[in-house]
């Protein structure tokens, strides 16, 4: 079954500590893009990526890392930098750059927690 | 700036009843509005759409009205099932400017469908 895969599902970060975020999908689409939720905030772009080899900053990129070396897959690294990391990440695909009105599909998330 | 706008946080409804759930927007690039359905530790799921073209769709029990002067949307459940208990986004994208090829979501609103 073609899908998004998150890892993990949780994960604890001790304060000045660097972690990556995996997500992987096989549904051949081209576009990716991670977004963060908090309570009360909805779902917040960090990055995207329209294309391999390719991304850009959403609305909240600071203290965030991504790359896109392959199709697939488009990991996200939470640094030392980003004050505030605890909360729920979502990784999404859509099939065409340009027009979300494809609709995302969206992974299963990952609770990120500093510990 | 929040350009999309869940402003009631949460609905409670009795099972049988209408759910409506409501959305404004204030960019006017955006020509093409999605909800997203989401359970608690999971991604949101596509639930239904509308382009800027139309001011009605439907799908079964899910009906999303668009009124393009008010910039303002809703979604309407009927009946309500308590199944539909879930967190409900709006989401919005545009043809060109900043908001091509991303999805804008609001804040969400937690429906609670009682028995």
């Amino acid at each position: 079954d073609g899908g998004i895969t998150q890892s993990p599902k949780y994960l604890f970060r001790k304060e000045g500590q660097n972690v990556t975020l995996s997500c992987e999908q096989n549904l051949n689409h081209d576009a990716m893009y991670w977004y963060r939720q908090d309570p009360g905030q909805g779902l917040r772009l960090i990055y995207y990526s329209q294309i391999v080899n390719d991304f850009q900053k959403g609305d909240i990129a600071e203290g965030y890392s991504v790359s896109r070396e392959k199709k697939e897959s488009f990991p996200l690294t939470v640094t030392s930098a980003q004050k505030n990391p605890t909360a729920f990440y979502l990784c999404a695909s859509s099939l065409q750059p340009g027009r979300a009105n494809y609709g995302y599909t969206f992974g299963s998330g990952t609770r990120l927690t500093v510990v | 700036d929040q350009q999309v706008k869940q402003n009631s946080p949460s609905l409670s409804v009795q099972e049988g009843r209408i759910s409506i759930l409501n959305c404004d927007y204030t960019n006017s690039m955006f020509d093409y509005f999605l909800w997203y359905k989401k359970y608690p530790a999971e991604g949101p799921t596509f639930l239904i759409s509308i382009s800027s073209i139309k001011d009605k769709n439907e799908d079964g029990r899910f009906t999303v009205f668009l009124n393009k002067s008010a910039k303002h949307l809703s979604l309407h459940i009927v009946p309500s099932q308590p199944g539909d208990s879930a967190v409900y986004f709006c989401a919005a994208s545009g043809a060109g400017g900043t908001s091509y090829g991303k999805l804008t979501f609001g804040q969400g609103t937690i429906l609670t469908v009682h028995p």
